[in-house]
């Protein structure tokens, strides 16, 4: 069964730094890998797809990483912003599925 | 812009009432998630649809929940009866997905649900 853990569950910095979101996944067998940010009491919204064939994937700011053999990805965020806060999800599709396995989230946050 | 859309936005219910979510899912998309999210469990997947026929219900409570799409632009899910503990936001996802290609998944901006 996948597995999705992102460390840590919470994270602050301040302004200004660059900085990296972890998510890890048991099974290195996926289609693809997502980002996701989520505002508080709103919906989900998509940042980066990383496909299996691919090593990253880039949009402004956001870099995303996927290392398959290691299980693992990274989104880096450059010159972090207080618009950044927010808690950003990861989510991998299994092979021969159509779903979406979670994890948990890193809650941001961005200080002035 | 094309966007998942979900309705209504917020309920609160009496136990024992029949609670139904609609969404619309983006067109052209064949492939409808439905997932609830809670402090405690965050994100489970409730259940999910490919060209209209569902595949997996089996995050669902079979007694309560129910899950259909009558058309490719119609989702809905069904609690009958609610419980405080279905209390939670609810959020319907679509994505265009073929063999292991897949666009990415967008979501709606769901429904908060709160049984009293």
């Amino acid at each position: 069964k996948q597995e999705v853990t992102q460390i840590p569950a919470a994270l602050s910095v301040p302004e200004g730094e660059n900085l990296v979101l972890n998510c890890s996944f048991t099974d290195s067998a996926i289609y693809n890998l997502q980002w996701f940010r989520q505002d508080p009491g709103k919906g989900l919204t998509s940042l980066l797809l990383i496909q299996s064939s691919q090593r990253e994937q880039t949009s402004g700011r956001l870099n995303a990483s996927l290392d398959k053999s290691s299980g693992r990805s990274t989104l880096y965020i450059a010159a972090s912003q207080p618009g950044d806060s927010a808690t950003y999800l990861c989510a991998v599709r299994p092979p021969g599925a159509q779903k979406l396995v979670f994890g948990q989230g890193t809650r941001l946050t961005i200080n002035p | 812009d094309a966007r998942v859309t979900q309705t209504p936005r917020d309920k609160v219910t009496e136990m024992g009432q029949e609670v139904t979510m609609r969404c619309q899912p983006i067109l052209g998309h064949n492939t409808v998630f439905w997932y609830r999210q809670t402090m405690m469990q965050g994100l489970e997947l409730l259940a999910y649809f490919r060209n209209r026929a569902p595949l997996d219900d089996s995050g669902m409570p079979k007694d309560r929940f129910s899950a259909e799409m009558p058309d490719a632009t119609l989702a809905t899910l069904k609690i009958q009866p609610s419980e405080p503990r279905d209390s939670a936001v609810y959020f319907c996802a679509s994505a265009r997905i073929l063999g292991s290609q897949n666009t990415e998944a967008f979501f709606g901006q769901g429904t908060r649900l709160t049984v009293v």
